[in-house]
């Protein structure tokens, strides 16, 4: 059952840029990336979602190469606060489009 | 406003028994989503609700019912509780149901089953 695949774990310092990038080969064709974001003891939170090219908002960059196989989550100067669990989420080609949560990206960041 | 809302926050049954979770949400969202997340496991769709009066089962429904009980609230119910149901149930909300539409989060119940 195809799914997406990001890295386990990543370490950062406050201040730095940090780029998670995630790999969707089937991705349905008209559907979206979309990321969240959790911390200990709460529900995921929706980060940031796009289709292709380029999308910033106040939090966070997605970037989408034209072939929508890959993504790549920016947090740009992350913080302790940033320390948290990141899903990249990308429906399945095929009639089912299902959603499928994979483990996410442990980000830790460090004075 | 606030947001999608679970009770109770931590329970803890013994083998057996029987519960129901309760989830509101206060967004006029259409679907609903009941969750599990185990350790070293991704979220685990449960059962779903795409709109008022419809539920679907997800990828783990076994042992599990839900009832849709207005278009606020989603409630999930344990009938005859198991060890292998400790887990942290989370629900969630989102416009209509789909893959491109950004899910809404409660904090989640941590239920222990001895």
């Amino acid at each position: 059952l195809a799914k997406t695949t990001q890295p386990i774990s990543m370490d950062s310092y406050e201040g730095q840029e940090v780029n998670i990038t995630c790999s969707h080969n089937n991705i349905a064709t008209n559907d979206y990336i979309t990321w969240y974001q959790q911390f200990p003891s709460q529900g995921p939170r929706f980060i940031i979602q796009g289709y292709k090219t380029k999308v910033t908002n106040e939090v966070a960059s997605l970037f989408i190469p034209a072939d929508r196989k890959s993504s790549t989550l920016s947090l740009p100067r992350v913080s302790l606060s940033d320390t948290a669990v990141y899903y990249c989420l990308a429906p399945r080609a095929g009639n089912n489009r299902k959603l499928i949560w994979g483990l996410g990206t442990s980000l830790g960041v460090n004075p | 406003n606030a947001g999608v809302t679970q009770t109770p926050k931590f329970q803890v049954l013994k083998t057996g028994q029987s519960m129901t979770l309760q989830c509101a949400q206060d967004m006029n969202h259409n679907s609903m989503y009941w969750y599990r997340q185990d350790p070293g496991m991704g979220l685990r769709l449960i059962y779903y609700s795409a709109s008022e009066g419809t539920t679907d089962k997800g990828e783990v429904p076994n042992g599990y019912n839900v009832s849709r009980l207005n278009k606020r609230e989603f409630s999930l119910r344990l009938e005859s509780a198991a060890p292998s149901q400790t887990s942290v149930y989370f629900c969630a909300s989102s416009e209509r149901r789909g893959g491109n539409q950004p899910q809404h989060f409660g904090d989640g119940t941590r239920l222990s089953i001895l």
